[in-house]
């Protein structure tokens, strides 16, 4: 099975501030692999795809970079609705596993 | 506007069996392969299973933790997703969620908004 490990576990940080979560894969995954924002009580919701491609919808201060291992998810000016758990999955191959979860949280 | 809408959860004893249903609307249910995620209470997010499309024969694939136990199924007709589950454990207790897989991309697009099973006697 591919592990995803996703890092810092948790986060504090402030509204305006860039943040980045990492996610890397124990063996390569080329880019197959997207991330998602879940909030207390609520159904995850789909943010980047393919590692870097941003959903319908999702604003432009989220993207995604990285192949191979190594991917990033950055929010390049943290928005009070941003205060959620991100969490990353590879699709390359099955069984399909996600990261633990980066919870970010306000300071 | 694409909706999924789970239904079918509750409360059922260790052994026991539950069938989850999903109704599908907005878009062309056949097309795309289907999965079912779950989430223990406090936990992450766990892959259950998944339902290829028509096109690659309704094809399954599960999760070695419910394997054997679990059944992946759809009725592309009624635009339905279904989870029977079987031989339930507590460790099963979880939301489960019906997830959309992207047309020939495979990533995931939709989630609907969970049903809860608890499984406790």
């Amino acid at each position: 099975d591919i592990q995803m490990t996703q890092s810092p576990s948790s986060l504090s940080a402030s509204v305006g501030d860039r943040v980045t979560i990492s996610c890397r894969a124990s063996q390569g995954i080329s880019n197959s692999l997207d991330w998602f924002q879940q909030k207390p009580g609520k159904a995850p919701k789909s943010l980047i795809y393919a590692a870097s491609s941003l959903q319908s919808g999702v604003p432009s201060r989220f993207s995604g970079s990285g192949s191979g291992t190594d991917f990033t998810l950055t929010i390049s000016s943290l928005q009070p609705e941003d205060f959620a758990t991100y969490y990353c999955r590879q699709y390359k191959s099955y069984p399909i596993t996600f990261g633990q979860g980066t919870r970010l949280e306000i300071k | 506007e694409v909706q999924l809408v789970e239904s079918g959860g509750g409360l059922v004893q260790p052994g026991g069996s539950l069938r989850l249903s999903c109704a599908a609307s907005g878009f062309t249910f056949s097309d795309h392969y289907m999965d079912w995620v779950r989430q223990a209470p406090g936990k992450g997010l766990e892959w259950v299973g998944r339902t290829r499309n028509k096109a690659n024969s309704y094809t399954t694939e599960y999760a070695a933790s419910v394997k054997g136990r679990f059944t992946v199924s759809r009725d592309d007709s009624k635009k339905s997703l279904y989870l029977q589950m079987n031989s339930l454990k507590a460790d099963d207790t979880a939301v489960y969620y019906c997830v959309r897989v992207t047309v020939n991309i495979y990533s995931f697009d939709y989630w609907g908004q969970g049903t809860l099973v608890t499984v406790s006697s």
